[in-house]
């Protein structure tokens, strides 16, 4: 089976430019989460979708960012303007839902490195 | 507010030698679940193991072992027989409803 899938792997931006990763989750799960990972911070949760629609955006750090997930088997992070401290590995990852239970494994892609100029 | 605190951030060993990977966590909640990943050079992050909090039972899967104490709140992981391919770092996440929260992680590298 494959596994979540992100493209591209690698970006390289300069900054201003608006950017965009994308992401396709393990058929059937009905769950779908964006995560940040910097040496700073760590892996941060951004945004998590249930059925296609946003639950919690809590985590997405400034209106530069967005995501949408227009059906279950694709969903975007965009950034713009990209500014240089946005360059980190963004995860995408995606869990079934089992009797509406959330806390079910997390399967990841494999990121995108961004590196904002 | 959950937390989870993986104190060692860095453990060398050769290979061969036994080592045990450190998670504290914190939480309010009574159900919750507790999961490993690794993440070796190449960036992914692999699933390892998970666990929700009414299962106290220690868990073995090859080299790989599992220590879930809950009068402790701590869910340590424990490598037998080291591999350099365990080079990694590896994280401890525990999740109580909504969100998956990270540990720091431990750099783990085993020398030949």
């Amino acid at each position: 089976d494959a596994g979540v899938i992100q493209s591209p792997r690698h970006e390289v931006t300069e900054m201003g430019q608006e950017v965009t990763l994308r992401c396709k989750p393990i058929s059937g799960h009905d769950y779908l989460f964006w995560y940040r990972q910097t040496m700073m911070r760590g892996l941060e949760l951004l945004i998590y979708f249930n059925n296609n629609v946003p639950i919690d955006d809590s985590g997405m750090p400034e209106d530069r960012f967005s995501a949408k997930m227009p059906n279950a088997s694709f969903s975007t992070l965009k950034i713009q303007p990209s500014e240089p401290r946005d360059s980190a590995v963004y995860f995408c990852a995606s869990s079934p839902n089992r009797g509406g239970e959330i806390s079910e494994t997390q399967y990841f892609g494999p990121g995108t490195r961004l590196l904002v100029l | 507010a959950q937390k989870v605190t993986q104190a060692q951030t860095e453990i060398s060993v050769v290979e061969k030698e036994d080592v045990t990977l450190d998670c504290v966590y914190e939480t309010r909640d009574t159900t919750y679940y507790l999961f490993w990943y690794k993440q070796p050079p190449s960036g992914e992050l692999v699933f390892l193991i998970r666990r929700n909090s009414f299962d106290e039972q220690n868990e073995i899967s090859g080299r790989y072992s599992w220590n879930f104490q809950k009068s402790t709140s701590s869910f340590n992981f424990t490598i037998t027989a080291s591999q350099v391919v365990d080079s990694a770092v590896y994280f401890c996440a525990q999740t109580s409803g909504s969100r998956l929260t990270f540990g720091e992680g431990t750099q783990l590298t085993v020398n030949p």
